[in-house]
């Protein structure tokens, strides 16, 4: 069945430098989801992408979907104290959606 | 936020009891998910609902029934808890206009 891979599993990172997670799946993907949640708290919707070669922009977070729709990317410039968490990725429709197993992002001040 | 809340947050209950978790949504949402969050395996879906009385399967629904009576409210119960479903529960909610999620604050559940 569609599997999404997201790499790495966990990151560790100084204060201030670039993070970026993907999330690759074996099938084309009509959409992908991105999420993050803080340690403790719940998962918050951050974007969703549809087109091939999309590129999405949230300050410091750059969110892009592969051209053959297979795989994605979210990437965090410079990154802060606030971004720690685990980010996740999902993909389908509805009534079945395909999630990664997310990446845990630790930030050293 | 999305209006979304889930009862109780927190519960210790004992092995073979019944539990009945409660995600309760104020946005008139058409669909409404039961997940359970445990280390290394991310959000694993337990059932989910696409209206009143319409409701299906996840990926992890052994063990767990679901309701919705109404358009707000969607229980889920464990009817004899055992310790393999200690986790965290999340309750989702999606308008069925995208794909986007919104989740519920969560509950703890200790089966002991």
């Amino acid at each position: 069945g569609q599997q999404v891979m997201q790499i790495p599993q966990y990151q560790h990172v100084q204060e201030g430098e670039d993070f970026t997670t993907y999330c690759n799946s074996s099938t084309t993907l009509s959409n992908i989801q991105w999420y993050k949640q803080r340690p403790g708290g719940h998962p918050v919707f951050l974007i969703q992408l549809v087109k091939s070669g999309e590129v999405k922009k949230q300050k410091r977070l750059t969110f892009q979907f592969g051209e053959a729709k297979k795989n994605s990317s979210l990437h965090i410039t410079a990154t802060q104290t606030t971004d720690v968490g685990t980010y996740f990725c999902n993909a389908g429709n509805n009534r079945k959606l395909i999630w990664g197993l997310g990446t845990s992002l630790a930030v050293n001040p | 936020d999305a209006g979304i809340t889930q009862s109780p947050r927190h519960k210790v209950t004992e092995t073979g009891t019944p539990v009945t978790l409660r995600c309760h949504q104020t946005e008139n949402h058409r669909y409404m998910y039961w997940y359970r969050q445990d280390p290394g395996h991310g959000l694993r879906l337990i059932h989910y609902s696409y209206g009143v009385k319409d409701t299906d399967k996840g990926e992890v629904s052994d063990g767990y029934s679901v309701s919705r009576s109404k358009t707000e409210d969607f229980l889920l119960t464990l009817e004899s808890a055992t310790s393999s479903q200690t986790s965290v529960y999340f309750c989702a909610i999606n308008s069925g206009n995208s794909y986007e999620q919104y989740f519920g604050p969560g509950t703890r559940l200790t089966v002991t």
